[in-house]
């Protein structure tokens, strides 16, 4: 069974960097033509696809956040990690870690992990 | 890139059958049949309901289908129980390698 951990701090404050990583166990991570994603939920609100990693190093991200994005991946360790650049408040809320198969169809998610921008 | 359009909320009682519906455009939903549809229990990561429009992973109970029409798509939930109260949300690739999700819906089951 696959299975997704994200970590990371829960609090950065304003104008810094926010910096997650997600932990891949149970399945073929570098083989299988996955894609790795980062998606992010507001509370109360919907999601928000930020962008997705292929274990050859090949990204893509939501052109609202691209400025701002930077994924990575280290296939040694099976993680695959999120810097969002000059945070605002906006930007809390619960960062999630995903698999996909390409196409947009996400079968196996991390738990979540809350990220508040505060001073 | 902009969202997809859902209702913020549908309701109805056990037994009966609720269609939540999630609008795009000719970029996303109208072009490409990758269309998912994710359940969400509040404190909890979304669960795969449906993907590419009609297919349920396994697991997944038959009272829950999935339809597509032009620019829209439908999640249809039938015999609905009051474990289906939850949040919905629908999702489509978008093209040129980007995804796009839905606002979300909460489902009542009165």
């Amino acid at each position: 069974q696959v299975q997704l951990q994200e970590s990371g701090p829960g609090l950065v404050k304003p104008s810094q960097t926010l910096s997650l990583t997600c932990t891949v166990s149970g399945g073929s991570f570098s083989s299988g033509g996955y894609y790795w994603t980062w998606i992010r939920q507001p509370a109360g609100e919907g999601l928000e696809w930020i962008g997705r990693i292929y274990a050859s190093g090949s990204t893509n991200y939501n052109p609202s956040l691209k400025s701002r994005s930077t994924m990575s991946v280290d296939t040694s360790k099976n993680q695959f990690s999120l810097n969002l650049s000059s945070v605002t408040a906006a930007d809390t809320a619960v960062y999630y870690c995903a698999r996909d198969s390409g196409s947009g169809t996400h079968s196996y998610w991390g738990q979540g992990t809350l990220v508040t921008v505060s001073s | 890139q902009s969202a997809l359009t859902q209702p913020a909320s549908v309701s109805g009682s056990p037994g009966q059958s609720i269609t939540i519906s999630c609008t795009g455009t000719s970029s996303d939903v109208g072009t490409y049949n990758y269309v998912s549809w994710y359940q969400q229990h509040p404190g909890k990561a979304p669960n795969l309901m449906i993907y590419d429009v009609t297919k349920r992973p396994s697991g997944v109970s038959n009272r829950f289908s999935g339809s597509k029409s032009g620019n829209t798509a439908s999640l249809t939930i039938s015999g609905l129980q009051a474990e289906d109260e939850a949040d919905y949300h629908c999702c489509s690739y978008a093209g040129s390698n980007t995804v796009v999700f839905g606002g979300g819906t909460k489902l009542t089951v009165l």
